[in-house]
Formats: C-alpha cells, sequence, structure tokens
C-alpha cells in the first residue's frame, strides 16, 4: 500500500515562529488532506490539496504531485497551533479511504 | 462542514462485552467510514459503512469483532464485540458530505477503556 511518511516527528515552537510540516508519499495520489488533532483530540480538516497552493490565513499548503510530498506551512504561530498535524492520502481504488501519516506533534510555547 | 454525533463520548467497559457506537450526521453524506486511533498512535481504517450493504473491511478487521450497519445516509453504527484491553481506543466516525469536494470530516471520538 502506499506509505506516508512525515517529518518532522516532534516540533517545539516559541509564539511567533513560523515552520513547515513536510509530508511524503510514495505513489501518486489524487487526494491529499491535512488535519488538526487539538490536544482535546478533535480533528479538524485544514486542506484538500491533491495539487497546488491554497492559504487560509496564517496557514497555507502546497502539493507537488509530481514529486510526491506536500508541505504544511503555519506562519505567526499561536499556542493554538499546538496538537498533531496529520497528512493523508488516498489509496488507489479505495473508494476515497485515506490513510494516514504518523504525524508531527507541535508545541507552540508562549 | 458536516456537523457529525458520535455516542457516547466515552465508556469504560468490562472485557468480553459489546461496546455499540452510534453516529449521527445532520446531512445526508456520500461515505461514512470508521477509523481506530490506538493511544498516541497515528488513524487506522476499520471500514467503509456501506449504506444499505455489508461494510468493506480493511486488512486485519473482521466483520465478527466489528460490525457495522448504515440503515439510511445519515447514520452509522460500529460496534466494538468481545472486549479486550487491546480494544482500548478512540473510535472515530467520518463522513464525506454529498455535492462537495472529497474532504473528510470527523465526528468527536469515543474514547473506550476496556478493564
Amino acid at each position: 500500500g502506499i506509505q506516508v511518511e512525515q517529518s518532522p516527528p516532534d516540533l517545539i515552537l516559541q509564539e511567533g515562529a513560523n515552520s513547515t510540516l513536510r509530508c511524503n508519499f510514495s505513489d501518486s495520489v489524487n487526494n491529499l488532506q491535512w488535519f488538526h488533532q487539538n490536544p482535546w483530540g478533535q480533528l479538524i480538516n485544514l486542506f484538500y490539496i491533491p495539487s497546488g497552493t491554497k492559504q487560509n490565513g496564517r496557514l497555507s499548503a502546497t502539493t507537488v504531485a509530481t514529486e510526491r510530498y506536500s508541505l504544511l506551512y503555519i506562519s505567526s504561530s499561536q499556542t493554538t497551533d499546538s496538537g498533531v498535524y496529520f497528512c493523508a492520502v488516498e489509496r488507489r481504488n479505495s473508494g476515497y479511504a485515506l490513510n494516514f501519516g504518523k504525524g508531527t506533534s507541535l508545541l507552540v510555547t508562549p | 462542514s458536516a456537523v457529525i454525533s458520535q455516542k457516547p463520548s466515552r465508556d469504560i467497559c468490562q472485557r468480553g462485552t459489546s461496546l455499540t457506537i452510534q453516529c449521527q450526521v445532520d446531512s445526508q453524506v456520500t461515505m461514512m467510514f470508521w477509523y481506530r486511533q490506538q493511544p498516541g498512535q497515528s488513524l487506522t481504517l476499520i471500514a467503509t459503512a456501506n449504506q444499505g450493504s455489508e461494510a468493506t473491511y480493511e486488512s486485519g478487521f473482521v466483520i465478527d469483532k466489528f460490525p457495522i450497519s448504515r440503515p439510511n445516509l445519515t447514520f452509522s453504527t460500529l460496534t466494538v464485540s468481545n472486549m479486550s484491553p487491546e480494544d482500548s481506543s478512540i473510535y472515530l466516525c467520518s463522513v464525506i458530505r454529498q455535492g462537495g469536494d472529497e474532504k473528510l470530516f470527523f465526528g468527536s471520538g469515543t474514547q473506550l477503556s476496556v478493564l
């Protein structure tokens, strides 16, 4: 099956700093999504981004499908950005079922 | 986004018993899925809940252990049967809405502890 690797596994930032999270995948994909799991466990869909670039406030994401990676940018980080960020890709012929990476655990300190 | 209600939000169960988790969505959805998140781990897909037919299970998950129902386009249940401590996890319902893009939305999850 398709492999999804995220880096770094852990990240500690001071409030106001910027960061880049990376997601590499082993096969071509039609569907890639980024999620944030907050410290209370709720999963929020950040981006549906099989290719190209999208921005939503302080967050932006870029997927280069031909090179099999995606990047999530967090600018001017806030303590509320803390949590785990997951990248997930759709397996071919899976009927929209997503494979999740192991996540990047982010802690933003005041 | 879709409003997804999951019940119960948490439970503590004795080994050998079964628990049924309910997932109710506020609008018709194209796809419904059940995921498991073991402590400190990522999400693993258990099955796709198919409306009016048997669920499609992923490798390592079987119907006898995780029976799933989906009687209509807005409701599904997952039962965790004959539980053991290894079943202690968060179980998550997720959906793709009809008519939208393929964004996946999650319920708030059911935290299950098996003693």
